[in-house]
């Protein structure tokens, strides 16, 4: 069974660009989540999705978005990059709102210069 | 405001013996506890969890135990294998499926 997968590996932007991670969770798993681990940090909560919804968010400003696909895939859109953004992003996914246990994509790295 | 804290950055084991590793935690709301371990370059993988109803769980090599009076919770390996040596990072779960992450402790387990 294949696990969480995240596109792409590594991403390189500029400060003000807009970035796009992409993640495609376990088949049968509803809910998506993102997490940032920036460096000398934690990781973060950023954001849950469930069916299609945001179901939470993390304490990030509003240019840190995204969105869930019919087919259970999920975006991460993260507008006018700052430097601070430079960070490994993680997807996970769970079997549903109820599942406790989030299994973890490889992540994108994330750079901006 | 660190809600999850492993104090211990990292933890040298023999081969054979017992690894143990700490977690305090401070929100009395966390209902789940889990153990994650995680090699360079890849994402976080599940090991373990708890309920915060329960006070231990098992499987197979892996032993989790939770103090809810002293807020705080172990993993056990036993026995520790090389392939063992790791990052791990414990994380308590509150409504809102939000994880929130200690800041992880390596693991190396000598030969």
């Amino acid at each position: 069974e294949a696990g969480v997968t995240q596109s792409p590996t590594h991403l390189i932007k500029t400060r003000g660009q807009q970035a796009t991670l992409r993640c495609s969770p376990i088949s049968g798993h509803t809910s998506v989540y993102w997490y940032q681990q920036a460096l000398g940090l934690g990781l973060q909560f950023l954001l849950w999705y469930d069916e299609g919804e945001e179901r939470n968010r993390g304490n990030f400003p509003p240019r840190f978005s995204g969105r869930q696909f019919p087919n259970y895939s999920s975006e991460l859109n993260v507008n006018a990059l700052e430097l601070e953004d430079s960070a490994l992003y993680l997807c996970a996914s769970s079997f549903g709102e109820f599942e406790v246990t989030q299994y973890f994509g490889p992540g994108t790295r994330l750079l901006v210069l | 405001d660190q809600q999850v804290k492993q104090n211990s950055p990292s933890l040298s084991v023999q081969e054979g013996r017992i690894s143990i590793l700490n977690c305090d935690y401070t929100n009395s709301m966390f209902d789940y506890f889990l153990w994650y371990k995680k090699y360079p370059a890849e994402g976080p993988t599940f090991l373990i969890s708890i309920s915060s109803i329960k006070d231990k769980n098992e499987d197979g090599r892996f032993t989790v135990f939770l103090n809810k009076s002293a807020k705080h919770l172990s993993l056990h390996i036993v026995p520790s294998q090389p392939g063992d040596s790791a990052v791990y990072f414990c994380a308590a779960k509150v409504a809102g499926n939000m994880l929130t992450f200690g800041g992880g402790t390596r693991l190396m387990v000598k030969p």
